[in-house]
């Protein structure tokens, strides 16, 4: 499955929009883009998933652009409470027990 | 609908000590995951089920057994725990393959300490 990076770490603060860019070049046709957040000691949480162009829903926003080689995930108006890690994950769907999930990127949101 | 559950929540166990993480599921989903997370990693796949009575290795399977002997219900088994299994343990379950159904619901996690 397509390797994917993502920034270790990133700060905002109350109020802003956040882009968490994620690159994965050697995304295949059939590729989906999958973001997952996680809190603190507790299990991931599905965000958003998307194919191309945009999608959005009532959390996020998922930015691909035509090559699909990366894509961005953009949350709205953040809260301290969207302090988290946010996972990249890209494969076709049905492919849960493929994916890889890396070390994500870890969103801090000061006041 | 409580989603997925796991249990214990903690449990510390000694070298060689053997137990069960019981992870259970009332969304009816067909697929169910077994992963560990260590300190700033991300998850790894240890087994996996795509039903009821199936069940198949992933990324790292040594010294981890499963069963899923009911739909709701996939079992993780440690038979001689090691000092290299301390980990934050995750179940997950997801209802089918297409867009929307694939979607993994994951429980709280189990904190494991092996001494």
């Amino acid at each position: 499955l397509a390797k994917t990076t993502q920034p270790i770490s990133m700060d905002s603060y109350e109020g802003q929009e956040v882009n968490i860019t994620c690159s994965h070049n050697n995304i295949a046709t059939n590729d989906y883009i999958t973001w997952y957040q996680q809190f603190p000691s507790q299990g991931p949480r599905f965000i958003i998933q998307g194919y191309k162009t945009k999608v959005t829903n009532e959390v996020a926003s998922l930015f691909i652009p035509a090559d699909r080689k990366s894509s961005t995930l953009s949350l709205p108006r953040v809260s301290l409470s969207d302090t988290a890690v946010y996972y990249c994950l890209v494969g076709p769907l049905g492919s849960n027990y493929q994916l890889i999930w890396g070390a994500g990127t870890k969103l801090i949101i000061k006041p | 609908n409580a989603g997925v559950t796991q249990t214990p929540k903690f449990r510390v166990l000694k070298t060689g000590q053997s137990m069960t993480l019981l992870c259970a599921q009332d969304m009816n989903h067909e697929y169910m995951y077994w992963y560990r997370q260590d300190p700033g990693m991300g998850l790894r796949l240890i087994h996996y089920s795509v039903g009821e009575g199936t069940t198949a290795k992933g990324e790292v399977p040594d010294g981890y057994n499963v069963s899923r002997l009911k739909k709701q219900n996939f079992l993780l088994g440690l038979e001689s725990a090691a000092p290299s299994q301390t980990s934050v343990y995750f179940c997950a379950s997801s209802f089918g393959q297409a867009a929307d159904t694939d979607t993994q619901y994951f429980g709280p996690g189990t904190r494991l300490t092996v001494l």
